[in-house]
């Protein structure tokens, strides 16, 4: 049992280049949400998913694409990296129960470096 | 602006002294959780309080939820090394979608032996 795993561990990108993170988890969960850390800020969400084929915006999704085709892996896409989307990119992963949700499964992060 | 205020931002003690991490909002939580981060790794959760007054009680860790359910604290008795971290809080507003959890900044600390 896996938990989170989290697709590449580092990566540089040039300015305007493109990229797939990549995440998977193995405990049949319904939520999985994509964040960004960075210094001073805290976790802040990009796109969450509440079930296979759906996505929805979060706090700030400018610039990143997401995909949920199946239920275990959740696809989070720089179309034209800027250095400003430099940051630690955290996958999370949690099941439900009645109106709140369980606790939030991360993954080990992603670290992005966009010179 | 962050919705969820932690302080300090930043505190380093020597082992066995106690201290105490806030996490502060004007807005009201369906629920509030502790997470704890280790260098190069993802969160871990530590607590979820969703009752206005409760305490939990971790080891040496004691959580607590505001009366009003706006805010929360982490209280570690006789800290150690082993609890160096950063301490994240994280509420789910009745308000927002199922699952959305807002993120504090995180408090930074650091157990000298």
């Amino acid at each position: 049992n896996a938990g989170v795993t989290q697709t590449p561990k580092f990566r540089v990108l040039k300015t305007g280049q493109s990229m797939t993170l990549l995440c998977a988890q193995d405990m049949n969960h319904e939520y999985m949400y994509w964040y960004r850390q960075d210094p001073g800020m805290g976790l802040r969400l990009i796109h969450y998913s509440v079930g296979e084929g759906t996505t929805a915006k979060g706090e700030v999704p400018d610039g990143y694409n997401v995909s949920r085709l199946k239920k275990q892996n959740f696809l989070l896409g720089l179309e034209s990296a800027a250095p400003s989307q430099t940051s630690v990119y955290f996958c999370a992963s949690s099941d439900r129960q009645g109106r709140m949700s369980k606790t939030q499964y991360f993954g080990p992060g992603t670290r992005l470096l966009v010179l | 602006t962050q919705l969820l205020e932690q302080s300090p931002q930043f505190l380093s003690i020597q082992e066995g002294e106690n201290l105490t991490v806030y996490c502060n909002s004007s807005s009201v939580f369906s629920s509030l959780q502790w997470y704890r981060q280790e260098p190069g790794e993802g969160p871990v959760l530590l607590v979820t309080v969703v009752t206005g007054g409760e305490v939990k009680k971790l080891k040496r860790l004691t959580f607590q939820f505001g009366d009003a359910r706006k805010d929360s604290s982490l209280h570690i008795t006789a800290a150690q090394p082993g609890d160096t971290g950063l301490y994240l809080c994280a509420g789910e507003r009745a308000t927002d979608s199922w699952g959305k959890l807002q993120f504090g900044a995180g408090t930074q600390v650091v157990v000298t032996p």
